[in-house]
This record gives C-alpha cells, sequence and structure tokens, in this order.
C-alpha cells in the first residue's frame, strides 16, 4: 500500500478484555514495529520485527502483550485482560533497511486504545 | 539494552532564534541516529538523519552534530519559525539479538513564539 495503515484507529474497551490491534505495513518493507505512545509522552519500543528473524520482543511489558507477523505483511499486537494503565496510543512502522541501507521509519496514524 | 536520554523536556525560543536539542546514547555499537518531528495530534516523521561516518549533516535551517566518543548527539535549528513548534524525539539503532531497532528518547517539545 501507500502508507501504513492500522486498525481499529479508535478502541474502547473494559478493564480485563482482551483487544487486538491490526497493522499492515508498506509493501515490500521487512522490518515492522510497535511502539507504545502514552499521553503527552515518548515514544516506548515494544516490539521489532526484521525479515526472517526472531523479534525483538524486549520491550514487551509484561506477558500479558504478545504480537505476532505473518511472513513480511500484516502484524497484530494483542493485550489480554487489559488494565487502564495500557490506555495509549499504539503506533506501527515499518522500515525497508536494505534498500536504503538505513532504518528510515513509516509510522501509521496509530491505533488509540481507551481502557475504562 | 540502548538507552537514549534527551534534554530538555520542553523549549520555548522566540522565533528567529536558534534551538537546540541533545541526546546521549549507551550502546557503543550504535551507528545510525535519526531525529523525528511529530506535529500535534499526527504521527512521528523523519526530519534528518546521521550515520557514525560522520560528524555533521546539514539540511537548510537544521543540522545534526554527532560525537561517538562521547556518546552524544544534538539537533541544532536555526532561524526557527512558528510551524517548528512540534515535540521532536531523537533515537539510536540498538544492535542487541537483532539488528536496527530503533530506542527513542522521551522527547524534546519545542514551542516557537511569534
Amino acid at each position: 500500500g501507500a502508507g501504513v495503515s492500522q486498525s481499529p484507529s479508535n478502541k474502547v474497551t473494559e478493564k480485563g478484555k482482551d483487544v487486538e490491534l491490526r497493522c499492515d505495513p508498506i509493501s515490500g518493507h521487512t522490518a515492522l514495529y510497535w511502539y507504545r505512545q502514552r499521553l503527552g509522552q515518548g515514544l516506548e519500543f515494544l516490539i521489532y520485527f526484521q525479515g526472517n528473524s526472531a523479534p525483538d520482543k524486549s520491550g514487551l511489558p509484561s506477558d500479558r502483550f504478545s504480537a505476532e507477523r505473518t511472513g513480511e505483511s500484516v502484524s497484530t499486537l494483542t493485550i489480554q485482560r487489559t488494565q487502564q494503565e495500557d490506555s495509549a496510543v499504539y503506533l506501527c512502522a515499518s522500515s525497508d533497511p536494505h534498500r536504503s541501507g538505513a532504518n528510515v521509519l513509516t509510522f501509521g496514524a496509530g491505533s488509540r486504545l481507551t481502557v475504562l | 539494552g540502548e538507552n537514549v536520554e534527551q534534554h530538555p523536556s520542553t523549549l520555548s525560543v522566540q522565533e528567529g532564534d536558534s534551538a537546540v536539542i541533545k541526546c546521549t546514547y549507551s550502546d557503543s555499537a550504535s551507528n545510525y541516529f535519526p531525529w523525528y518531528k511529530q506535529e500535534l495530534g499526527k504521527r512521528p516523521q523523519l526530519i534528518i538523519d546521521i550515520r557514525s561516518n560522520v560528524g555533521e549533516k546539514k539540511d537548510q535551517r537544521i543540522a545534526v552534530t554527532l560525537n561517538k566518543t562521547a556518546k552524544h548527539f544534538s539537533l541544532h535549528i536555526t532561524e526557527t519559525q512558528p510551524e517548528d513548534s512540534a515535540v521532536y524525539f531523537c533515537a539510536a539503532n540498538h544492535y542487541g539479538g537483532s539488528q536496527g531497532n530503533l530506542i527513542f528518547g522521551k522527547g524534546t517539545k519545542l514551542s516557537v513564539k511569534p
């Protein structure tokens, strides 16, 4: 696609429910990232996928968080048993490090999660 | 793992003045340092980046300097304009278990007063 697409754009859920967020990266981009941005805060790294390598999961804050990626396309971020502190914008980004020689990230518009 | 510290957290300048934002990183293996600009309600976008084989890079009113020995890099914006008002994030790549991951600083909110 022309850009990184994320869905849903907004999600309101009740505490304890599971949520699934989706990211469609730019076609051909081998690298995919998930970041969390709380209101007025910075970009908190969650997980990084690069091609067929094992993902870097070092940023996932707890075992309630998990992510998968199908080949070099769609990724889903799953948050189980949501808590109020999970409320944030979840940003996905993709890049093509082999083409540009550097990881220039293109971000999606984000999925805003509100846990009541 | 990589740790990126960014200062100041907020910066207010008069239009036409210069603005400087500084970052430090911890991983001596890092070799790529981008800067992203995030306008209110929008997604972050790359504005400039530098690799470790150069010490300075300029693009019109913005420049980035890198000191690998001290492990710090800075963003310089000259002749600031109101449209420069945004949150700026520095980042460094981290070669832990996988290549190319980017770790961001906490951001600097720049306000340019007309």
